[in-house]
This record gives C-alpha cells, sequence and structure tokens, in this order.
C-alpha cells in the first residue's frame, strides 16, 4: 500500500523559514516523480513544485519560485520543502504527491504564516 | 501559464441524477506525437486529500466506479457523472500536466438538493 506521511509544519512568523518533509513507501520511490501540492484554506488546489526521479530537474510555480526548493533524497524514501522568506500567503495544507499526474497524496501538513 | 476553467462552481444534485461538470484549458492540452490529452480529474470530499479519478482525459484509476466518465480533446474536457450516489459529494477538479506550472481548475462542488 502506498503510504506518503508529509511533517515539519506549524505556526511560523512572515520572514522565517520551514523545512517540510515527505516519508514515502510502498512503492519504489527512486522511480517516480514527486510534487508538492498546497491548498490555502477554503480555497483551491495549487501545484507548486516537481522534481524528477532522480533529481535532474525541478520546476516551481512563480508564487514561490526562488524561495522554495524541493530536493529528495532516495536513500530514505524521503521528498523535502525547504520553504524560506515565508509569507502570509503561504498559509495553506502542503501535500506531497507522487508521479505525473500526481495520483497518490499524503495527508497533508498544515503551515501557517502568521504574526 | 495554461488557466483552466471549471463550470459551473458548484451544482446542487439529486441521488440518481446525471451530473456533467466542464473544464476547458486556455490552451490545447493534445499532445501530437502521442496523441493523448494531459488533463486529470480529482475528488476531494470534505477533510481528505484529493483522490485521482480520471487521467489521460478519459482513462478511469483502478477502483473508480464506471459511473465516472470523462470525456473531451483539445481545450473542451467534462466530467460526468452518470448516476449521482451520495458519496460522490464533494469538489471536483480538474488539472492540466501537459506544461509546467500544472495548473487546476478552481473546483465544482457537488451538493444535494
Amino acid at each position: 500500500e502506498v503510504q506518503l506521511v508529509e511533517s515539519g509544519g506549524g505556526l511560523v512568523q512572515p520572514g522565517s523559514s520551514l523545512k517540510l518533509s515527505c516519508v514515502a513507501s510502498g512503492f519504489t520511490f527512486s522511480n517516480y516523480g514527486m510534487n508538492w501540492i498546497r491548498q490555502a484554506p477554503k480555497k483551491g488546489l495549487e501545484w507548486i513544485a516537481l522534481i524528477y526521479y532522480d533529481s535532474s530537474n525541478k520546476y516551481y510555480a512563480d508564487s514561490v519560485k526562488g524561495r522554495f526548493t524541493i530536493s529528495r533524497d532516495n536513500s530514505k524514501n524521503t521528498l523535502y520543502l525547504e520553504m524560506n522568506s515565508l509569507r502570509s500567503e503561504d498559509t495553506a495544507m502542503y501535500y506531497c504527491a507522487v508521479g505525473y499526474p500526481p495520483d497518490y497524496w499524503g495527508q497533508g501538513v498544515m503551515v501557517t504564516v502568521s504574526s | 501559464d495554461i488557466v483552466m476553467t471549471q463550470t459551473p462552481s458548484s451544482q446542487a444534485v439529486s441521488a440518481g441524477e446525471k451530473v456533467t461538470m466542464s473544464c476547458k484549458s486556455s490552451q490545447s492540452l493534445l499532445y501530437s506525437e502521442n496523441k493523448k490529452n494531459y488533463l486529470a480529474w480529482y475528488q476531494q470530499k470534505p477533510g481528505q486529500s484529493p483522490k485521482l479519478l480520471i487521467s489521460w482525459a478519459s482513462t478511469r484509476e483502478s477502483g473508480v466506479p464506471d459511473r465516472f466518465i470523462g470525456s473531451g480533446s483539445g481545450t473542451d474536457f467534462t466530467l460526468t457523472i452518470s448516476s449521482v450516489q451520495a458519496e460522490d459529494l464533494a469538489v471536483y477538479y480538474c488539472e492540466q500536466y501537459y506544461d509546467t506550472p500544472w495548473t487546476f481548475g478552481g473546483g465544482t462542488k457537488l451538493e444535494l438538493k
């Protein structure tokens, strides 16, 4: 059974940093591209980043480009999202998801940016 | 960026009713080399993560009931639920994965009439 477990969220102040993790199991992590997708409270879905299976390519939404970095450690079956210069508009549930199109999704981790 | 527009934004339905919802993209999602449309449909129930229902515009994922039917090509796509069940009340999103940044439509919320 595919499982994706996100962690690392919380309440932070504007301008601060946070690093999210997503531990994968139930599939061969190193064979699949991975995504981060977020959902602001009571809003729709926003794709924010994609990393190829071998980290050879990374893509970002304009809203996070230059502030967020997606990475992965295939030896640990773990996906990361490093978030810097956080803004109130980054407040959202953050999901990791496998593949293209994203098929399996984690349960999400909440990030709240507020003073 | 490719803009995805879903209509209606909400729809009140009765159990057993046939439902259709639309998704339009600002440019074609049909890749000429493989004749595939890079369009997916997701279902999100309250408090849950989105679930992939359909990929490549019309391919149902394993375990998805056959009452969910995806159709369309190019820029115009439709999700049809042939006979709505109570458990289908949710928000439905389309998504293009033709080109980054991948983009979602604003969603269609199915509510009980």
